[in-house]
């Protein structure tokens, strides 16, 4: 199975700043199947990218997906407050569905 | 507007079995895979299951093979996981999630539900 890498484990930042978060596999996944999902304490994950760099319907624009091979990226341009909380990134090109150990996006 | 909502969690002991129900509405159910996702306290999210928009085909982590069955009723709009001999690091909340197209490869979960709590304990 693909095993996913994340890091960091923690980024902290202040709002207005730039989050760039990184997912590494541990082999190539497949056509750029991977996506990003946040998740906030107490709430069920939200997809925000697919297809390594597709946002899903009704996300900002300030979320970008990037990568390809083993390396891929999420990046936030400018933090808003809602943007602090928990991001997986998921490869679903090759069985099993892997995900990542999640980056937390603090408050600084 | 997608609604996924699950039911059926709660306390049980090792060994034990349970049923987790997933009612959804807002799509055209039979068109879409349904995939299972749990989260154990404080951990990352791990793929548990899923399985087509027919019924025809279903898929499982190694982690539950053998002893978690997915099925679904499509008159009812509704997946079943059937959950037997049950250990203590099944605890987690489970997530119903659609599937971003009617077969399994290659796609993913593009609506999520709030999830139901399962904790394995005596």
């Amino acid at each position: 199975e693909i095993v996913l890498t994340q890091s960091p484990g923690t980024l902290s930042l202040s709002p207005g700043e730039r989050a760039t978060l990184s997912c590494r596999a541990s082999q190539s996944v497949t056509s750029r199947y991977l996506a990003w999902f946040q998740q906030k304490p107490g709430q069920a994950p939200r997809l925000l990218i697919y297809g390594t760099s597709n946002r899903a319907t009704g996300i900002a624009d300030r979320f970008s997906g990037s990568g390809s091979g083993t390396d891929f990226t999420l990046t936030i341009s400018r933090l808003e407050p809602e943007d602090f909380a928990m991001y997986y990134c998921q490869q679903y090109g090759s069985s099993p569905r892997t995900f990542g150990q999640g980056t937390k996006v603090e408050i600084k | 507007e997608v609604q996924l909502l699950e039911s059926g969690g709660g306390l049980v002991q090792p060994g034990g079995s349970l049923t987790l129900t997933c009612a959804a509405s807002g799509f055209t159910f039979n068109h879409y895979a349904v995939s299972w996702v749990r989260q154990a306290p404080g951990k990352g999210l791990e793929w548990v299951s899923a399985i087509s928009g027919s019924g025809g085909s279903t898929y499982y982590a190694d982690s539950v093979k053998g002893r978690f069955t997915i099925s679904r009723d499509n008159s009812k709009n509704t997946v079943y996981l059937q959950m037997n001999s049950l250990r203590a690091d099944d605890t987690a909340v489970f997530y119903c999630a659609k599937d971003s197209s009617v077969g399994f490869r290659l796609n993913y979960c593009d609506y999520w539900g709030q999830g139901t709590l399962v904790t394995v304990s005596s």
